[in-house]
Parts: structure tokens; sequence; C-alpha cells
């Protein structure tokens, strides 16, 4: 069965990094953009940026760019989602998505979802 | 930034037709996905590119896309399909996905 599968969730402080990722099964990974959304209570879902594994392409939300890096190993078919230094706000649900053909297209099968909690 | 929304709640009974909107400027000349998302769950693909149905989802759901407005059609309408539903599209100006603010459906 096709589908992506997320690191756990995660509990940390203000000013500490953290590395999600985010690993796709039976399909061809490196042919597929991944997505990254952010979802709080109160912003509802946000793009953050998107990845080509195949030659780790991104490209970034304005919102998001300079604050995470998205990146790939299309070796081991992961892609990652990492912060230098949290704040409190970064606290949300982060899910990775693929798209269905192009970048532009939708997003037909997304990760289960890590949780992130940034509290001192 | 192109803008889309979307009504907070939309309420209706088991058996009914729920309508969920999606507004946008020019929203007609985008393709608009649709998402359906239950508690503490991830956003399942329900709809995409205005009407199409991913194998698995229902012929009760249904998209249209017309002027500023699409919709989110939903026949029939079961307890199940209680959730939030976003929608979302591709703004070709700025190369961004940009989602819906959400919409809350509830089955009385």
């Amino acid at each position: 069965e096709v589908h992506l599968v997320q690191s756990g969730a995660e509990v940390k402080k203000p000013g500490e990094s953290l590395k999600i990722s985010c690993k796709g099964s039976e399909y061809s990974f490196a042919s597929y953009w991944i997505a990254w959304v952010r979802q709080t209570p109160g912003k509802g879902l946000e793009w953050m940026g998107i990845i080509f594994p195949g030659d780790s392409e991104t490209k970034y939300s304005p919102s998001f760019r300079g604050q995470v890096t998205i990146s790939a190993d299309k070796s081991i078919n992961t892609a990652y989602l990492q912060w230098t230094s949290l704040k409190a706000s970064d606290s949300a649900i982060y899910f990775c998505a693929r798209h269905r053909h192009t970048q532009q297209d939708a997003l037909d099968l997304w990760g289960q979802g890590t949780k992130v909690t940034v509290s001192s | 930034s192109y803008v889309l929304t979307q009504p907070p709640s939309v309420s209706v009974a088991p058996g009914l037709t729920a309508r969920i909107t999606c507004g946008g400027n020019g929203i007609e000349y985008k393709s608009v996905h649709w998402y359906q998302q239950k508690p503490g769950q991830a956003p399942v693909m329900v709809v995409y590119d205005d009407r199409d149905r991913p194998s698995g989802i229902p012929e009760r759901f249904s998209g249209s896309n017309s002027g500023n407005t699409a919709t989110l059609t939903i026949n029939r309408v079961e307890v199940g399909d209680e959730a939030d539903y976003f929608c979302q599209v591709w703004d070709s100006t700025t190369d961004h996905r940009v989602f819906g603010g959400g919409t809350k459906l509830t089955v009385l």
C-alpha cells in the first residue's frame, strides 16, 4: 500500500533544533513532489514549501523562507523539515503530502502528521 | 497574495445535501481541490481539478467551479461526513499553493 509515514511527536524548548521526517513507501518517491503543510488551531492549513526528491529542487512559501529548511534523501525515500532555533509559535502539527503528478496538482497522499510542541 | 474564503461552518440534517463554498477572485480559471479532515486525522483528498473524484470516494461527493466560487456538494449526507473541509488552489501568479480557512460540516 502506498503511504507516507512521519516521525513521532516532539517536545522541545525554545532555541532548540529539530528535524522531522517523512518516509514514502510503495511508489517512486523520487518522482513526486512532496509538500510540507502546517496546521494550527487558529490558522488552519498553511503551505510551507515543496521539494522534488529526484533533484532536491525546493520552493518555499514567503512566510516560511528562512525559518525552516526542507530537504530530502532519495536513497532512503525520505523528506525532512528542520528548524535551527525553535520558537513557541512553531508549535503545530506538520503534515507531509504528495502532489499527484505535477507540483501544481492536488495533494493525493498525506502523512499522519507530526505534532511539535515548543515550550519552556 | 491569493485568498480563498470559506464559511466557518455549515450544518445539515442527515440525508439532505450540503454545499460548501470556496470564494476567490476568478477562481473559475484555477483548478480547485478539496480535502476532508476528521478530528485527529490527516486530510484526505475528496475532489481534485474542480470535479474529479479519486477512487474510493463516494459518488455523493462532487465539485463545481464557476465565476468567483467553487462548491463542494455532498448529497445524502451521512453522520460519517462530519468533518472539516478545505479547498486549495495553485496560484500561478506567485507559484504558491493556497488553502481556504476550512469549513466545519456538522450533521445535525
